[in-house]
């Protein structure tokens, strides 16, 4: 089973870039690195999803190295409403079983 | 466009009791998958179904258990309660099978075994 680690949380102040990132030791060969965002009594919401390199959508960036064994999801000029908890979700397969491992979450803290 | 429903939204359940919660997910979507959040060891992976079959499945016990109807709303079940069953479930829904498809959450249903 695949093992990930996100740092437990981060503190930023608004107007800056924040860049979370997330290792992890197995990747399924054809899946992509998801990130997810979650608030206090609210399921994950879906932010960004890629495969190598670089995606960019309007909320933000994801940097994938060549050998897929990280993530850096970059948040640009985070406001107080960025505030929660974030997630990569790496897909693995072993033993023949295809397993959805979450990392334990990022809590982003803005601070006016 | 609804978003993936989740019923009950809190429940109390005694130990040694079953459970069952239920999902709804966006119309359209065929797959349906469940995960149990908690504090200490955060969001696991419970199981997947798509088109009515159980595709893939996270290392629980086999007192938890789902099925998915023919219209993709899915029911999870569990048996014989422990203390240690207390978590946010949550299920997420998309159109496709697997993680690539992007999963759209639901709210979840608070289980709090006593």
């Amino acid at each position: 089973l695949a093992k990930t680690t996100q740092p437990i949380s981060m503190d930023s102040y608004e107007g800056q870039e924040v860049n979370i990132t997330c290792s992890h030791n197995n990747i399924a060969t054809n899946d992509y690195i998801t990130w997810y965002q979650q608030f206090p009594s609210q399921g994950p919401r879906f932010i960004i999803q890629g495969y190598k390199t670089k995606v960019t959508n309007e909320v933000a960036s994801l940097f994938i190295p060549a050998d897929r064994k990280s993530s850096t999801l970059s948040l640009p000029r985070v406001s107080l409403s960025d505030t929660a908890v974030y997630y990569c979700l790496v897909p693995n397969s072993g033993a023949g079983s295809y397993q959805l491992t979450f990392g334990k979450g990022t809590k982003l803290s803005v601070i006016p | 466009k609804a978003g993936v429903t989740q019923t009950p939204r809190y429940l109390i359940k005694t130990r040694g009791q079953q459970v069952t919660l239920s999902c709804s997910p966006i119309s359209g979507h065929r797959s349906v998958s469940w995960y149990q959040q908690t504090p200490g060891q955060g969001l696991q992976f419970l199981f997947e179904y798509f088109s009515e079959t159980q595709r893939n499945k996270g290392n629980f016990p086999g007192r938890f258990s789902g099925r998915q109807f023919s219209n993709s709303r899915s029911e999870m079940n569990v048996s014989t309660l422990e203390l240690g069953d207390s978590a946010l479930y949550l299920c997420a829904s998309s159109s496709g099978q697997g993680a690539n498809y992007g999963y759209t959450f639901g709210s979840g249903t608070r289980l709090t075994v006593v």
